[in-house]
């Protein structure tokens, strides 16, 4: 059965370092999306993305995230400068026909900032 | 914006009992989605439903647009149905889904 994955499981990185989450999507899905939870907290959405461009942001996906997909399989988030407040489980999911369609969740990549 | 608020926060329960988790939401939406988050951290799509009632297995999710509210119901529990639900809303035309703190079950044989 085709899945989302995401690549690492665990991150570990200094405050003020670069990071890149990486995540394959399932193949014929059109719709990508990031989501991040903070331990203990509620999933919160960061940022939709269809067409090669975004479709929605929250409020947190400021100017130090951004998203791309380098070719046709891969769907990256990159935070620029990591705050300590940036430690979360960032999950990647992908739906076929937008958010009104199941979305597939990837297992998820815990970040720890030091 | 879409504000979800779940209950209970926690259940407790023994083996085989039947189980209900409430969902409300505050405007219209398009779908609405239950998750279940294992203890892991792994996050499953259980429904997707936007009228009526689904049913898959020993889950059923019911939901009623007018009222802007959803359940959940788990027939004859198990303890491996210990886990945390979440139910996730849109706004109408738009893409960001707005997810409820989840309620932690815990079956108990």
């Amino acid at each position: 059965e085709p899945e989302v994955t995401q690549t690492p499981s665990h991150q570990v990185t200094q405050m003020g370092q670069e990071v890149i989450l990486r995540c394959v999507p399932i193949s014929n899905h059109l719709y990508f999306y990031w989501y991040r939870q903070i331990l203990g907290q509620k999933v919160e959405f960061l940022v939709s993305f269809y067409n090669n461009e975004i479709s929605e942001k929250s409020e947190i996906f400021d100017d130090q995230f951004s998203v791309e997909r380098p070719d046709g399989s891969n769907f990256t988030l990159k935070i620029r400068s990591t705050k300590l407040e940036d430690s979360a489980m960032y999950f990647c999911a992908s739906s076929g026909s937008g958010v009104s369609d199941e979305q597939f969740f990837g297992p998820g990549t815990r970040l720890t900032v030091l | 914006k879409n504000e979800v608020e779940q209950s209970p926060q926690n259940l407790t329960a023994q083996e085989g009992e039947f189980i209900t988790i409430n969902c409300s939401y505050s405007v219209g939406i398009s779908a609405l989605h239950w998750l279940q988050q294992h203890p892991g951290g792994g996050i499953v799509s259980l429904f997707m439903l936007s009228s009526g009632k689904k049913k898959h297995g020993r889950l059923i999710a019911t939901i009623n647009i007018q009222e802007k509210h959803s359940s959940l119901h788990i027939t004859a529990s198990h303890p491996r149905d210990s886990a945390v639900y979440i139910c996730a809303g849109p706004n109408f035309g738009n893409e960001k889904l707005t997810f409820g703190t989840g309620t932690r079950l815990t079956i108990i044989p």
